[in-house]
C-alpha cells in the first residue's frame, strides 16, 4: 500500500507571511494526488488535484497554490497567510483503475495568529 | 452543493452496542466508500460498496446501499472504546475525485 509523508505536522505562522506545505508518496508511482482542507468538527474541502506533473486543478479560489515539480511530492504554498487560512490540511493519494480509493497522510495543524 | 450529508452529526453510545450511521447523495455515483479519522489524523479507508452491489461486509462492518434513495448506511457490531473516531462516506462521482459527507462523530462509552 502508499505511505504519504506530510510535514510538518503543526505549524503556527503570522497573518501575512509565506507557506509552504510538503506531501510526498512511496509505494506506487503515477498518483492521483489531493490537498484537503478540514474546519474543526466539520468535513474535507477538496482544494486541489493534480493528475500528473505539473498539473493543477483547483476546486475553490482562495489565497493558495499548488505545485507537483515531480511525480510523487505535492506541495501547497502561500505567498501572504491569512487568518482564514488556519485549519487542518490533509494530502492524499489516488491511484488509479476501479478503485479510486485514497490514501492520506497525517496532516498539518496550521495556526495563523 | 454536491457534498453528501451524513446523520447523525454525533452519536455516543456504549460498548457492545450497535451503531448505525447513514449517508446520502445527491448524484449518480460508481461507488461508495467509508473512512474513519481518529482526532486529529488523516483518514483511514474503510470499506467500498460499488453503485451495482447493496450490501458488503467486512469484520464487524456492515455497509449498505440503495441507489433508488441515494443513500447507504454503516453498521458497527458490537462497538469497542476502540472504534471512538469520527466516519466519512465520500462518493466516487467520477471526475477523478471523491465527495467527502461532513461525517458522524462515533463515541463509544466503556
Amino acid at each position: 500500500s502508499q505511505t504519504i509523508h506530510q510535514w510538518p505536522a503543526t505549524l503556527v505562522q503570522p497573518v501575512g507571511s509565506p507557506l509552504s506545505l510538503e506531501c510526498t508518496v512511496e509505494g506506487t508511482s503515477n498518483p492521483n494526488l489531493y490537498w484537503y482542507r478540514q474546519a474543526a468538527g466539520r468535513g474535507l474541502q477538496l482544494l486541489f488535484y493534480s493528475v500528473g506533473i505539473g498539473q493543477i486543478s483547483s476546486e475553490v479560489p482562495q489565497n493558495l497554490s499548488a505545485s507537483r515539480p515531480q511525480d510523487r511530492q505535492f506541495i501547497l504554498s502561500s505567498k501572504k497567510l491569512l487568518l482564514s487560512d488556519s485549519g487542518f490540511y490533509l494530502c492524499a493519494s489516488q491511484t488509479g483503475g476501479a478503485k479510486n480509493i485514497q490514501y492520506f497522510g497525517a496532516g498539518t495543524r496550521l495556526s495563523v495568529l | 452543493s454536491q457534498q453528501g450529508e451524513e446523520d447523525p452529526q454525533a452519536l455516543s453510545i456504549q460498548e457492545g452496542e450497535n451503531a448505525t450511521m447513514n449517508c446520502s447523495y445527491k448524484t449518480s455515483i460508481n461507488n461508495l466508500q467509508w473512512y474513519r479519522q481518529n482526532s486529529g489524523r488523516g483518514l483511514v479507508h474503510l470499506i467500498l460498496i460499488r453503485s451495482n452491489e447493496r450490501e458488503k461486509h467486512s469484520g464487524r462492518l456492515r455497509v449498505t446501499l440503495d441507489t433508488s434513495k441515494k443513500s447507504s448506511s454503516l453498521l458497527i457490531t458490537a462497538s469497542r472504546a476502540a472504534d471512538t473516531a469520527s466516519y466519512f462516506c465520500a462518493t466516487d462521482q467520477g471526475a477523478q475525485k471523491l465527495v467527502f459527507g461532513q461525517g458522524t462523530r462515533l463515541t463509544i462509552n466503556p
